[in-house]
Order: C-alpha cells, then structure tokens, then sequence
C-alpha cells in the first residue's frame, strides 16, 4: 500500500489495550475540530468530531477530549484492536474556512 | 449510497506534462475540495469549489487550477509537472462547506518522472 508519511510519529500499542493519540493546534479561533483515519491506500476516513463549545464526545469505542486553554486534542480509542492500524489525523478550522489538518499519527496494534 | 469517486487511481507523467484528475461527489453534495498529500507537506489544502464557484483556494502556484461543473463533479489540472508534485491527490465533497463532515475519495496517486 502508499506510506502517507515515511516519519510520523508512531504509537504502538497491545491488542485489547486503549489508545490515546494526541494533537496540538495553533488557532485560538478554531471552532470545530475532527480525528480522522487513513488506512493504507485509501482516502481519509471521518471518526469523531466535537465543537468548542464541547470539552468531550464520545462515540462507539471513541472519544475525543477537547483542552482549549492548552489548545490540545486527544483521542482515545477503547480496546484497540488489528484493525485500527493506520494514521490519524486530527483537522481544525474557524467558522466556514478550509480544514487544516494536523501531520499525522500512525497507530500500529500488535496482535 | 455512492461515495466520492476520483479518477485515475494511478498516473504517471514526466516533468513538463499537464495532468486533469476528476472527482465525482456524493449525490446532493455541492462542496467539493481537494487536497494534496505528501509524506514531508501532509495534507494540503488546494481550493474548494461550491455552486460551480471557487470560494477558498490554498497557497498553491496558479499551474494548479480546477473547476466545478452543475452537476457538481470537478477537476482539477496541473500544468507544467514538476518533480515535486508527485502526490495524492484527494478530493473531498460535504453537503454545504466546512462545518461538517468531509467524506474524500481514494486519491489520485502522481509521479512526475
């Protein structure tokens, strides 16, 4: 399949264990924040999203903490399991402007 | 329900070549916006296309153009291929812009020998 970034850094966790993948933004006016997936060969995937006006969310097996004051984004996926392996992506942006996304984070669940 | 469609999958073109990559939305879907990935860059943004207009555009030389046809499909054309725009390309629809979900293609993936 295509590497979609060669030296992202990579977390690795155990099969059944929780994941926790991090992400910094710069844009105090961001407002509406995503984590998305990318699996080998194909496009980006939507997981989660949450507002601002939001500090968590969850969804099945996913939740995404939102820390405005240090400007910081985490996901934590429960239970880990094979077919997470991929690179995350969390994406940001202020009122109706184009998503920045952030470099990437790839998960590697060893079985 | 389709999803967003992009073809090609794979091309390849030598320095000096123009490239056309098209992208077919999800069926109602009026937003469409591409980006470019790449190991170093990430994902980048190109422009965004709504309504057969272009509302946003990224900082991208203007040998990067594209367009948006009624029935919301869009292309996108590269002139004058250089090296460094080796990528996927991805495209990207959502029913009104961005302030929700994006659903992207596959890509189309370029090398520029």
């Amino acid at each position: 399949g295509e590497s979609v970034g060669l030296h992202l850094p990579t977390l690795s966790v155990q099969e059944g264990d929780n994941s926790i993948i991090n992400c910094a933004y710069s844009n105090s006016a961001s407002d509406y924040f995503i984590w998305y997936k990318q699996e080998s060969g194909k496009g980006p995937q939507f997981i989660i999203d949450i507002r601002s006006n939001m500090d968590k969310r969850q969804g099945q097996r996913v939740t995404v903490l939102l820390n405005k004051t240090v400007k910081h984004l985490s996901l934590q996926i429960a239970a880990t399991q094979p077919g997470d392996s991929a690179v995350y992506f969390c994406a940001e942006n202020a009122g109706n402007t184009p998503l920045v996304f952030g470099k990437g984070t790839r998960l590697s669940v060893i079985a | 329900k389709a999803g967003v469609t992009q073809t090609p999958r794979y091309l390849i073109k030598t320095r000096g070549q123009q490239v056309t990559l098209s992208c077919s939305p999800i069926s109602g879907h009026r937003s469409v916006s591409w980006y470019q990935q790449t190991p170093g860059q990430g994902l980048q943004f190109l422009f965004e296309y709504f309504s057969e207009t272009q509302r946003n555009k990224g900082n991208f030389p203007g040998r990067f153009s594209g367009r948006q046809f009624s029935n919301s499909r869009s292309e996108m054309n590269v002139s004058t291929l250089e090296l460094g725009d080796s990528a996927l390309y991805l495209c990207a629809s959502s029913l009104s812009g961005w302030t929700g979900e994006l659903f992207f293609g596959e890509g189309s993936r370029l090398t520029v020998l």
